[in-house]
Order: C-alpha cells, then sequence, then structure tokens
C-alpha cells in the first residue's frame, strides 16, 4: 500500500507569493491533517479535511486556506507569503477522525525569500 | 490553554535505556502518542496510551498517568538508529479535535 505523497518537495518563493502544496492519502484514508514544523514552534496544527468537508481548523491567518476532493486528496494554499511561513509543511491522513492513528507524509519544505 | 512540555534536547549511549518525559495540561483527556522523527523525515507513530499504565511494544515502552498529566517514552538497548527527535502528541477531547504537539526532544545515542 502507497504511503501519503506530498508535492512538491522543496519550493522556494518569495515574499508576496502564493503557493499551493498538494496531499495524496494513503487509499481508503478520508482524513487528512495538514501542520507546519519550524524548529521554534514544532509542529502546529493547520486544519483537517473529513470527506471534503473542514473538520477543525488551528490559529493560522486566513492567508492559509485549504480542501479537500472527493478522492480525498487536499490542497493547502499559502497567499502574500511572508519570510516566517518558511517552514516544513506536514500532512497526515488517516481512516477516519478521531482516535486513528495518522500517517505522515515526507513533507514539502518551502522557502521564502 | 493546552501546554505539552518535553525536554528539548537528551543525550544517553548506546546499549543503555533512556526515559524521555512529557507533562501536559490540556482543557481534556483523550489519549497521548509518541511520534518518532528522523531529520529530514517524516515523524512516524510508535504508541498510544489512553488508558493509565505501560504499553509495551519491544524495545520501545510509553506510559501514562492522567491523574498526574504525565508520560514517558522509555527506550531499551538503545541503538545508534534511535538517535532522532520524540514527539509526544495529546488529543484533548474525543473526536473530531485536532492532535497538540510538543515541541520535541532530540535524542543523540553516542558510542
Amino acid at each position: 500500500k502507497a504511503g501519503v505523497t506530498q508535492t512538491p518537495r522543496y519550493l522556494i518563493k518569495t515574499r508576496g507569493q502564493q503557493v499551493t502544496l498538494s496531499c495524496s492519502p494513503i487509499s481508503g484514508h478520508r482524513s487528512v491533517s495538514w501542520y507546519q514544523q519550524t524548529p521554534g514552534q514544532g509542529l502546529q496544527f493547520l486544519f483537517e479535511y473529513f470527506s471534503e468537508t473542514q473538520r477543525n481548523k488551528g490559529n493560522f491567518p486566513g492567508r492559509f486556506s485549504g480542501r479537500q476532493f472527493s478522492n480525498s486528496r487536499s490542497e493547502m494554499n499559502v497567499s502574500t507569503l511572508e519570510l516566517g511561513d518558511s517552514a516544513l509543511y506536514l500532512c497526515a491522513s488517516s481512516f477516519g477522525t478521531g482516535n486513528n492513528e495518522q500517517f505522515f507524509g515526507p513533507g514539502t519544505r518551502l522557502t521564502v525569500l | 490553554g493546552q501546554n505539552i512540555d518535553q525536554p528539548t534536547e537528551m543525550t544517553a549511549t548506546e546499549g543503555a535505556i533512556v526515559q524521555i518525559n512529557c507533562t501536559y495540561q490540556t482543557s481534556g483527556f483523550n489519549g497521548l502518542f509518541w511520534y518518532q522523527q528522523h531529520a529530514g523525515e517524516a515523524p512516524t507513530f510508535l504508541s498510544y496510551n489512553v488508558l493509565d499504565g505501560l504499553e509495551e511494544k519491544g524495545r520501545f515502552s510509553s506510559f501514562l498517568s492522567r491523574s498526574k498529566g504525565y508520560s514517558y517514552l522509555l527506550l531499551k538497548e538503545l541503538q545508534m538508529k534511535d538517535s532522532a527527535s520524540y514527539l509526544c502528541a495529546v488529543r484533548s477531547h474525543s473526536g473530531n479535535t485536532p492532535l497538540v504537539f510538543g515541541k520535541g526532544t532530540r535524542l543523540s545515542v553516542i558510542a
């Protein structure tokens, strides 16, 4: 069974640009969560989607948005990029919500110059 | 608010035993997870505790005390490949509340 895949793996953008990251969950998994990981703050929850509906949202500004498609693939978008958005963005999938084990993808390393 | 504390760094010797502590203060509790993350890689699931006590899985064990808001991850017979960050995460309520992660403990195993 293929794992969680994320594209692209690395991305360099400049301030003010926008970016879209993609996540394909494990086949059969319907829940996708997104996290931002930085050395100073650790893993911080962005949002969770289940069956195309946003179930939870973390404390991030409205520049961060996401969506989930009918095949459970998910995208997140960051508009008007800031230097502080440089981070590793991780996607995790699980079969359902609740206490199901989450499987993480390799992440997208975003650098904002 | 919710707060999860772990030591930032630890060093241990190959073959030894190391205990990584995690304390949490959350508005509720519905499970605690431990993840391992090697540098440049994705976190991988190690263990899940929801009831008090010890869960053993090979060289790794995880303990939970809900009354004390405390957990630890015990690694036995340390190997060099165990050098990684260990992340403690708590789900504060039932159902669809998201995991809250600690900042992780970077473990270095030395010869």
